[in-house]
């Protein structure tokens, strides 16, 4: 069964920290994502990553940056955090190449940010 | 981009079948339907996923008619436990291999 592990499932970080989200997949997947959810917005893509080394913004990549140097490991960052960035990180994961998913997405249990 | 539009939330009853409806009128021959369920403070979590016709599993049927715009995922004699917001999802490879989630169905049942 796949695993998709989250490490923290709740943060707290002042303004202007840079915080790290860790993300780890443990069924080789090709594609990783995050989003971030908020009351009344659903789900919004930050980023993915298709391999190794690459990433792709998504909806809302603004204030966020993210790291995949290994193929199980799916990092945001936020450079400076605000309190607007305040909300629950969701990271995923799915198998497929270019972009082509046949099969579901695999999600973490999530990471809950307050940013005070 | 293949948006989804769902309803926002929907009511039932306990033992009642539930039906909820997503159209997706820009879905691609590639894309795949597939249905996420979301307890609080959890992930979504698979429930179904199919490409057209009917798919059934022992927890739900998705129902998806000849053009493909929309999908109806059936929840047969619904509990207090389904009580849940229901996404459906499109996508991929039209979209550059973004998967964008609409605002999703939360769904109450009531005793």
């Amino acid at each position: 069964d796949v695993k998709v592990t989250q490490s923290s499932r709740y943060l707290v970080k002042r303004t202007g920290e840079k915080v790290f989200l860790e993300c780890v997949q443990d069924m080789d997947h090709e594609n990783m994502f995050w989003y971030r959810q908020d009351p009344g917005l659903g789900l919004r893509l930050i980023y993915f990553s298709y391999d190794v080394k690459m990433k792709e913004k998504g909806d809302i990549p603004e204030g966020y940056s993210v790291s995949r140097e290994k193929k199980e490991r799916f990092s945001l960052i936020l450079e400076s955090a605000s309190t607007n960035q305040t909300s629950m990180y969701l990271c995923a994961s799915v198998t497929g190449r270019g972009g082509s998913y046949n099969s579901p997405l695999h999600f973490g249990n999530g990471t809950r940010l307050t940013v005070t | 981009l293949a948006k989804t539009t769902q309803p926002i939330s929907m009511d039932s009853y306990e033992g009642q079948e539930v039906n909820i409806t997503c159209s997706h009128n820009n879905i691609a021959t590639n894309d795949y339907i597939t249905w996420y369920q979301q307890f609080p403070s959890q992930g979504p979590r698979f429930i179904i996923q199919g490409y057209k016709t009917k798919v059934t599993n022992e927890v739900a049927s998705l129902f998806i008619p000849a053009d493909r715009k929309s999908s109806t995922l059936s929840l047969p004699r619904v509990s207090l436990s389904d009580t849940a917001v229901y996404y459906c999802l499109v996508g991929g490879y039209n979209q550059g291999g973004k998967l964008i989630f609409g605002q999703g169905t939360e769904l109450s049942v009531k005793p």
